[in-house]
């Protein structure tokens, strides 16, 4: 158990319509970083927040958007869905360097 | 830009071989690097790391070597168990204003009894 939560664990919902996953970091870690895992990109890297501010962004896109709240946890909000958005979805936390990563368990998305 | 190639998997053992997995990588400055594995139907636990040239990450018998001049860091397990079978990740990560980590593709690894 890495101490990073995720929720939910599934999502199934339809195209066009607006999700909301959650995370919470380890204890005592002040940043969040979201990555998207799906067979044909692998594991990319969406965005990073650090003690409430956004530090780093990756390949994410307009569609997409996130944001840590003053408790830490953090919300990456997925609108307008598409088939292809279907996938994984990692959290991970990290003391303020940011270098040694700890992932939660991932919420699995199916867009049908 | 940054990168991680890893060696194409799947890869297929039987218990008690020798494991290596190939991973080179390139980075304009010198990156941190790493091994996450994911075991089925689990998020990405950290294997190992390695912060700078000739470092070497071990954990769990596995193990691997920052080696700066060929821009590799291979992993290696001197005797597989059926309880590794897993996908292994290697991972860099740039520092100063890089602040995300870099995965390779992911390399499957089974190991038959």
């Amino acid at each position: 158990d890495s101490g990073v939560t995720q929720t939910p664990k599934h999502l199934i919902t339809a195209t066009g319509q607006r999700v909301t996953l959650r995370c919470s970091p380890r204890s005592g870690d002040l940043s969040v970083y979201w990555y998207q895992q799906s067979l044909d990109q692998g594991l990319q890297f969406l965005i990073q927040y650090y003690n409430g501010e956004e530090r780093a962004k990756g390949n994410i896109l307009e569609r997409f958007s996130a944001q840590q709240f003053p408790d830490l946890h953090s919300e990456l909000n997925l609108s307008s869905l598409e088939l292809g958005d279907s996938a994984l979805y990692f959290c991970a936390s990290s003391v303020v360097g940011g270098e040694t990563q700890y992932f939660g368990p991932g919420t699995r998305l199916l867009v049908l | 830009g940054d990168s991680v190639t890893q060696m194409e998997g799947p890869v297929t053992l039987s218990e008690e071989a020798f494991l290596t997995i190939n991973c080179t990588y390139t980075a304009t400055g010198y990156p941190s690097l790493f091994w996450y594995v994911q075991y089925p139907g689990e998020g990405l636990q950290l294997l190992l790391k390695a912060t700078k040239a000739d470092d070497k990450g071990s954990n769990k018998g596995f193990e691997a070597t920052y080696r700066k001049e060929t821009t590799s860091f291979h992993l290696e397990k001197g005797s597989v168990q059926v309880s590794d079978s897993a996908v292994y990740f290697c991972a860099q990560w740039g520092g100063g204003s890089n602040y995300k980590l870099t995965f390779g593709k992911g390399t499957l690894l089974t190991v038959n009894p």
